[in-house]
C-alpha cells in the first residue's frame, strides 16, 4: 500500500461549486502534513499546510483526522484558475516529504 | 532572487549515455531535493542533502549520484541512461527546519531512447 493515496479523479465541477478532495496516509507516526497545488506542465507550489486544528486560507480549508488517517482539502465557490492538479502528502521530517499520486480538478464555465 | 533553476529544460538521450541535470538556488536554503514525476507515481524522492558536502538516499536512487560541493549547488549525476529513467525531474530547496514549504525549480523533461 502506497504511503499516501488520493484519488486521481478527474474531479468535473461547474464554476461556483464547492469541491473537496480526500487523502489517506498510512504512517500513523507522520509529522505534519500538506496541499500543494501543480499547474499543468509546471512545478508544484505550497498551498497550505495542514495543522491538527485545521486551518483555512480564503476560499481553501484544510482539516486533519488523525484517528482516520486522512487529511482533506476544501475549496469552496470554485474559480476557472482553480483547475490544476493538487497533490497530498506528510512531511517526515528531516527533508523526506512523501507525496500523493494528485487528484485532477477541472472547473468548467 | 532566481529562486531555484533548472538546466536543461529538455534532454533527449540514447540509452547508455551519461549526463548531469544542473540545480541552482539563491536562497541561502540548506537542504536541497531531487525527484522524479512519473505519471500515476507521482513525485519520488531520488536523492536528497540537509548541507553542503552532506547527501542521503530517497526512494528511488538507483541510477543516480549527487553531489553537494556547495549550499547553492545540487547536481543529479545519471551514470548510464536507461528508458525507465524517462521522466520529469524537479529539484527543490526549503529552509533548515523540516517546513512543508519546499520550492521547486521548473523542472527538466528527459526522454531516454
Amino acid at each position: 500500500r502506497k504511503e499516501v493515496e488520493q484519488d486521481p479523479g478527474p474531479f468535473n465541477v461547474p464554476e461556483g461549486a464547492t469541491v473537496a478532495f480526500n487523502c489517506t496516509y498510512s504512517n500513523s507516526a507522520s509529522q505534519s502534513f500538506f496541499w500543494y497545488r501543480q499547474d499543468c506542465r509546471k512545478e508544484p507550489k505550497l498551498l497550505m499546510s495542514v495543522y491538527s486544528s485545521g486551518n483555512e486560507d480564503g476560499r481553501f480549508t484544510a482539516q486533519l483526522n488523525r484517528a482516520s488517517q486522512y487529511i482533506s482539502l476544501l475549496i469552496r465557490d470554485s474559480k476557472l484558475s482553480d483547475s490544476a492538479t493538487y497533490l497530498c502528502g506528510r512531511n517526515t521530517g528531516f527533508q523526506k516529504l512523501v507525496f500523493g499520486t494528485g487528484t485532477r480538478l477541472l472547473v468548467s464555465p | 532572487n532566481a529562486g531555484v533553476t533548472q538546466t536543461p529544460k529538455f534532454q533527449v538521450l540514447k540509452t547508455g549515455q551519461s549526463m548531469t541535470l544542473q540545480c541552482a538556488q539563491d536562497m541561502n536554503h540548506e537542504y536541497m531535493s531531487w525527484y522524479r514525476q512519473d505519471p500515476g507515481m507521482g513525485l519520488r524522492l531520488i536523492h536528497y542533502s540537509v548541507g553542503a558536502g552532506i547527501t542521503d538516499q530517497g526512494e528511488v536512487p538507483n541510477g543516480y549520484n549527487v553531489s553537494r560541493s556547495t549550499t547553492e549547488d545540487f547536481p543529479l549525476r545519471l551514470l548510464s541512461a536507461a528508458p525507465s529513467q524517462t521522466s520529469v525531474y524537479f529539484c527543490a530547496s526549503n529552509a533548515r527546519g523540516g517546513t512543508d514549504t519546499q520550492y521547486f525549480g521548473p523542472g527538466t523533461r528527459l526522454t531516454v531512447l
